[in-house]
């Protein structure tokens, strides 16, 4: 069973760039979270997608947008980067949007913004 | 709204002790799931252990346990025989029952070091 991957591993930016960040869900899971870490601080959620559609969304702004294909890998854009969008970006799929379904995390993409 | 305090400053451990790492959390939701996760400086998160608010009996897998005291709103992570492989980040972190989605909302984390 393949686990939860992410691509790329990092990325250099400078200010008002625009990124693709990826992320391939484990085998049978149909939803994926984003989360952003930035340095010393924990992950914030930015939003989750469950077959495709959006489900739900943390307090970021229309700048990060996302979308979801139907082998339900995902992409996370982000547009206008700026400083502070610096930080390591999670990816987490889950076989349900449940509580009780566990979310597996992939190792990351570290973003950083110049 | 929900929130995860984790105020401790790094924490050190001789190796084989065990080791007290402490969350208080806050939401105005019934029911809710409490969750600990180790984040090694590959960065991945590792589930270690749950515990739902319903729950009677405390959570432990393991070496890890869970002193779940609902009245005062903690769910502190006990690690047992620390080894040199648990010096990571460790993060608390809550999710609603019931809602739309499953987000998991994390405090800020606690970094231990475990001493040979």
């Amino acid at each position: 069973e393949t686990g939860v991957t992410q691509s790329p591993t990092h990325l250099i930016k400078t200010r008002g760039q625009q990124v693709t960040l990826r992320c391939s869900s484990q085998s049978g899971h149909n939803t994926v979270s984003w989360y952003q870490q930035a340095l010393g601080q924990g992950p914030q959620f930015i939003f989750q997608y469950y077959r495709e559609e959006e489900n739900g969304r943390g307090n970021f702004p229309p700048r990060f947008s996302g979308l979801q294909f139907p082998n339900y890998s995902s992409e996370l854009n982000v547009n206008a980067l700026e400083l502070d969008d610096s930080a390591l970006y999670l990816c987490a799929s889950s076989s349900g949007t449940d509580f009780y379904n566990e979310q597996f995390f992939g190792p990351g993409t570290r973003l950083t913004v110049l | 709204a929900q929130k995860i305090t984790q105020t401790q400053p790094g924490m050190f451990v001789q190796e084989k002790e065990a080791v007290t790492l402490d969350c208080t959390y806050d939401t105005s939701d019934p029911s809710y799931g409490l969750f600990w996760y180790k984040q090694p400086s590959s960065g991945e998160m590792i589930f270690l252990i749950y515990q739902g608010s319903y729950d009677q009996q405390n959570a432990t897998e393991g070496r890890y346990s869970l002193n779940f005291q609902k009245a005062r709103k903690s769910a502190n992570l006990v690690i047992s025989a620390s080894q040199l492989g648990d010096s990571a980040m460790y993060f608390c972190a809550m999710r609603k029952i019931a809602g739309a989605n499953s987000k998991l909302t994390f405090g800020k984390g606690i970094t231990l070091s475990v001493r040979p």
